[in-house]
């Protein structure tokens, strides 16, 4: 079966200061991965996706298959990261997406 | 503007009724969801649907139903066997993986 583990309910960061989240997954095969965010009274928005590659708003996130992971970081919090994040996994052939209990990030001025 | 709509924004039920939440999208993408989030439960997957006039279970179907009659709306009825109906209901809509999905801004429900 298909699980997404997101291990911090809470993470409180300074300004300034590295961030990661941590995502793990179970699948035994090639999984798509996704960050999700949600911004205090936005709506849920993808922010990444693992086949593309990307850097969006400082973020990243890397597909690491041995440790079934695919953290999300970024060098240098802002305020304006605060905000609830979700990791999410597809199977190939369009399944709906699994989701994380997600993270709620706290970035502390 | 495209987009996906979801309403009413909030919404109250009385127990013992069966309540229609609204989900229509513009993009046209093929495939809809409905997941219910709950304060440390992430997202759950109620129902989806792939292509007009099919839809699917998903991981906490009971006491829910849905219809596909056109591609621009899936509508989510929560009836009066759903044990625990009081969530933040989320409706998206995709072109397909790995696209990902665009949200509503979702419906609460709260039953009194």
């Amino acid at each position: 079966a298909q699980r997404v583990t997101q291990p911090e309910k809470l993470l409180s960061v300074f300004k300034g200061a590295p961030v990661e989240l941590k995502c793990n997954y179970s699948y035994s095969g090639s999984p798509e991965l996704f960050w999700y965010v949600q911004y205090s009274r936005q709506r849920l928005q993808l922010l990444l996706r693992h086949i593309s590659r990307e850097s969006i708003k400082g973020f990243t996130a890397d597909l690491n298959k041995g440790e079934t992971s695919f953290h999300l970081k970024k060098p240098f919090a802002q305020e304006e990261d605060s905000a609830m994040y979700y990791c999410a996994l597809s199977s190939p052939g369009n399944t709906p997406l699994v989701f994380g209990k997600g993270t709620r990030l706290s970035v502390i001025a | 503007d495209g987009g996906i709509t979801q309403s009413p924004k909030y919404l109250f039920r009385k127990e013992g009724q069966n309540v229609t939440l609204s989900c229509e999208q513009n993009l046209n993408h093929d495939a809809m969801y409905w997941y219910r989030q709950d304060p440390g439960q992430g997202l759950r997957l109620i129902y989806y649907s792939q292509i007009v006039n099919d839809f699917q279970k998903g991981d906490i179907a009971e006491g829910y139903s849905v219809s596909r009659e056109k591609k621009e709306s899936f509508p989510l009825t929560v009836t009066s066997a759903q044990k625990n109906p009081t969530a933040f209901y989320l409706c998206a809509s995709s072109i397909g993986q790995p696209f990902g999905y665009t949200f509503g801004s979702g419906t609460r429900l709260t039953v009194v």
